[in-house]
């Protein structure tokens, strides 16, 4: 099956510093990306939309500054947390979708700890 | 937008005791439902899908069944298991995939 890859898979950092977490589907083609975070016990909500080329859709409440999201090749997508808090501590994870098959796969998430 | 909701949101049964999480969905216009599981710290394991033109999908001890006219999903786990305990999440896509806040299930030895 279809295999997204994300790095590093734990950070830990210091509160003012940027983190970036990379998302690569390994073996398709991924016009659109999707970067999703999860807070301890509850469900992944959905941060952005990324297509390939063009700037990336965020979803409501989502500072776009904050969460900076390049998506300039086929096969990568990045985030990266600007200036980041310990509010922003959370589990990312990243998702592309194939659109011969029109289904998305998921990264294994990335553990962000902002210190 | 789209609104997936999961009960019930803990469940705990017996081990060998059949079980069902349900999920209901408020825009019916879906081009897919996914059921995933997910461990404690860990990413997303992919169990059933099921494309909007079917109506079940069975995988083992799985079987998943979709209702889209009245936006409901149930998942079905025969002769659970304590491996099968884990979270279980639910999402519809249409145009990007959401997601239920999931059922978190342990089955007890």
């Amino acid at each position: 099956g279809a295999v997204v890859s994300q790095h590093p898979s734990r950070v830990i950092c210091k509160s003012g510093t940027s983190v970036k977490i990379e998302c690569r589907s390994l073996d398709f083609q991924a016009t659109t990306m999707f970067w999703y975070r999860q807070f301890p016990k509850q469900s992944l909500m959905l941060m952005a939309t990324s297509n390939e080329g063009s700037k990336a859709t965020y979803e409501q409440g989502v500072e776009k500054d904050k969460f900076l999201i390049n998506h300039a090749s086929l096969t990568l997508s990045t985030l990266t947390v600007t200036s980041a808090h310990p509010e922003d501590s959370s589990f990312y994870i990243c998702s592309a979708r194939d659109m011969r098959v029109r289904e998305q796969y998921f990264g294994p998430g990335t553990r962000l700890t902002v210190t | 937008k789209q609104e997936v909701t999961q009960i019930p949101a803990a469940l705990s049964v017996p081990e060998g005791e059949n079980l069902v999480l349900n999920c209901s969905f408020t825009d019916s216009a879906i081009y897919n439902l996914q059921w995933f599981r997910q461990d404690p710290g860990k990413g997303l394991t992919s169990l059933l899908l099921i494309q909007s033109s079917q109506r079940e999908q069975t995988s083992g001890r799985l079987n998943a069944s979709l209702d889209k006219s009245s936006g409901r999903s149930t998942l079905y786990i025969a002769a659970s298991q304590p491996g099968d305990s884990a979270t279980y999440l639910c999402a519809v896509f249409n145009n990007d995939m959401r997601f239920g806040a999931g059922t978190r299930l342990t089955v007890k030895p």
